[in-house]
């Protein structure tokens, strides 16, 4: 079964741009969940998507989005990067959102 | 204000001794503890989980106790090995579809 897929793996952005970022989840699981790890933050819940419909958000402001599509992939876009957006950008999957969850490996995002 | 605290960043053990992770909460309507394990450029693994009507789960080397009125919980992993080396986080949720919150996690290096 595979697992969770993240692309890309590592992106370099500079300030003001847009970026976008994909996420598969596990075959069957229906919900997806982002979170932003910096150092010495931890993770950081961005928001939760649940068969198409966002059901949880963090506190992030507006610049980062989300959305999931019909066959439960995801994508979360950052627009007018800053600086503080540099971090691993982690994408979790579950079938219902609830108990454990099972990460990607994660997109690098750099802005210079 | 974080819910979910581990206070220490890092934690260094021989190979083949206990080591000891702690994790502190604030919302007494967390009902269900995880922890992960994350390697470098990797996503976080699921270790071990334990549900509030629980004090004690244990996973071979692995165990995690669940003090429900200190709100404090902590996972020993015996022995300690190398491969144990990671950055350990700590998770919890409250009942229904709400996110997880993580700890800003503890650095375990395992000394040969």
């Amino acid at each position: 079964k595979a697992g969770v897929t993240q692309t890309p793996r590592y992106l370099i952005k500079t300030r003001g741009q847009q970026v976008t970022l994909s996420c598969s989840p596990i075959s069957g699981h229906r919900s997806v969940s982002w979170y932003q790890q910096t150092p010495g933050q931890g993770l950081q819940f961005l928001f939760e998507y649940f068969s198409e419909t966002q059901r949880n958000k963090g506190n992030f402001p507006g610049r980062f989005s989300g959305r999931q599509f019909s066959n439960s992939r995801s994508e979360m876009n950052v627009s007018t990067l800053e600086l503080g957006d540099s971090a691993l950008y982690l994408c979790a999957s579950s079938y219902q959102g609830t108990g454990e969850l099972f990460f990607g490996e994660g997109s690098r995002l750099t802005v210079l | 204000d974080q819910q979910v605290k581990q206070n220490s960043p890092s934690l260094s053990v021989q190979e083949g001794r206990i080591s000891i992770l702690n994790c502190d909460y604030t919302n007494s309507m967390f009902d269900y503890f995880l922890w992960y394990k994350k390697y470098p450029a990797e996503g976080p693994t699921f270790l071990i989980s334990i549900s509030s009507i629980k004090d004690k789960n244990e996973d071979g080397r692995f165990t995690v106790f669940l003090n429900k009125s200190a709100k404090h919980l902590s996972l020993h992993i015996v022995p300690s090995q190398p491969g144990d080396s990671a950055v350990y986080f700590c998770a919890a949720s409250t009942p229904g579809n709400t996110p997880l919150v993580f700890g800003k996690g503890t650095r375990l290096s395992v000394i040969a």
